[in-house]
C-alpha cells in the first residue's frame, strides 16, 4: 500500500525557520516525483513545487520561488519542505503529493496525497 | 485569482447528474490532455478521481467522467449520491513558468 506520512502540526513565530517532512512507503521512492501543495484556511489548493528524487531536479511555482525549499533524501525515502523565515501568511495546511509519472507535457497527475501538516505562524 | 476558473458552487439532487467546468487558456487546458480532477471532503486530503483527461485511478467510481472542449474541461458526476458532497478541483500542466495550475475549486451540495 502506497503511503505518504507527514510530520505533525507546527506552531511557530514569525521569523523562525521550519522544515516539515513526508515519508513515502509502499513504493520505490526514487522512481516518482514528489511535491507540495498549500491550502490556506478556507481556501483552495495552490501548487508549490516538485522534485525528482533521482537527480534532485526541482521546479517551483513563481509564487513560491525563493520563499521555500523542496528537497528529498532517498536514503530514508523522505521529502522535505522548508522555510528560512516564516511569515504569518505561511499559516496553512501543506500536503505532500506523489506524481503518477512525473510532471511533463505527457503526464502530470498527483495520485497519492499525504494527510497534511498544519503550520500556524503567529507574531 | 486562480489560473483555472471553476464555478464556486453547484448543486443537485440524489440520482441527478451535474457538471463542473474548468476554464483555462491556450497555455494549459487547451494545449494538453492532462487535466486531472480531485475530490476533497471536509477536513480530508484531496483524492484523485480523474487523471490525464479521462482516466480513472483504481477504485474510483465510473459515475465520474471527464471531457474537454477547447480551453474548457468538464467533470460530470452521474447518479449523484450524498457521499459526493465535497469540494472539487481541476488541475492542469501548463507550458508557462507556472508549470502546474489548479482551479479555484467548486463546492458540490447534494440537496
Amino acid at each position: 500500500e502506497v503511503r505518504l506520512v507527514q510530520s505533525g502540526a507546527e506552531v511557530k513565530k514569525t521569523g523562525e525557520s521550519l522544515k516539515i517532512s513526508c515519508k513515502g512507503s509502499g513504493y520505490k521512492f526514487i522512481n516518482y516525483w514528489i511535491g507540495w501543495v498549500r491550502q490556506m484556511p478556507g481556501k483552495g489548493l495552490e501548487w508549490m513545487g516538485i522534485t525528482d528524487p533521482r537527480d534532485s531536479d526541482t521546479r517551483y511555482s513563481p509564487s513560491f520561488q525563493g520563499q521555500v525549499t523542496i528537497s528529498a533524501d532517498t536514503s530514508i525515502n523522505t521529502a522535505y519542505l522548508q522555510w528560512g523565515s516564516l511569515k504569518a501568511s505561511d499559516t496553512a495546511m501543506y500536503y505532500c503529493v506523489r506524481y503518477v509519472r512525473g510532471c511533463s507535457s505527457t503526464s502530470c497527475s498527483l495520485d497519492y496525497w499525504g494527510q497534511g501538516t498544519l503550520v500556524t505562524v503567529s507574531s | 485569482q486562480s489560473a483555472l476558473t471553476q464555478p464556486a458552487s453547484v448543486s443537485g439532487s440524489p440520482g441527478q447528474s451535474i457538471t463542473i467546468s474548468c476554464t483555462g487558456t491556450s497555455s494549459d487546458v487547451e494545449s494538453y490532455n492532462l487535466v486531472s480532477w480531485y475530490q476533497q471532503r471536509p477536513d480530508k486530503a484531496p483524492k484523485l478521481i480523474i487523471y490525464e483527461g479521462n482516466k480513472w485511478p483504481s477504485g474510483v467510481s465510473d459515475r465520474f467522467s471527464a471531457s474537454k472542449s477547447g480551453n474548457t474541461a468538464s467533470l460530470t458526476i452521474s447518479g449523484l449520491q450524498a457521499e459526493d458532497e465535497a469540494d472539487y478541483y481541476c488541475c492542469s500542466y501548463a507550458s508557462s513558468a507556472t508549470f502546474v495550475v489548479f482551479g479555484g475549486g467548486t463546492k458540490l451540495t447534494v440537496l
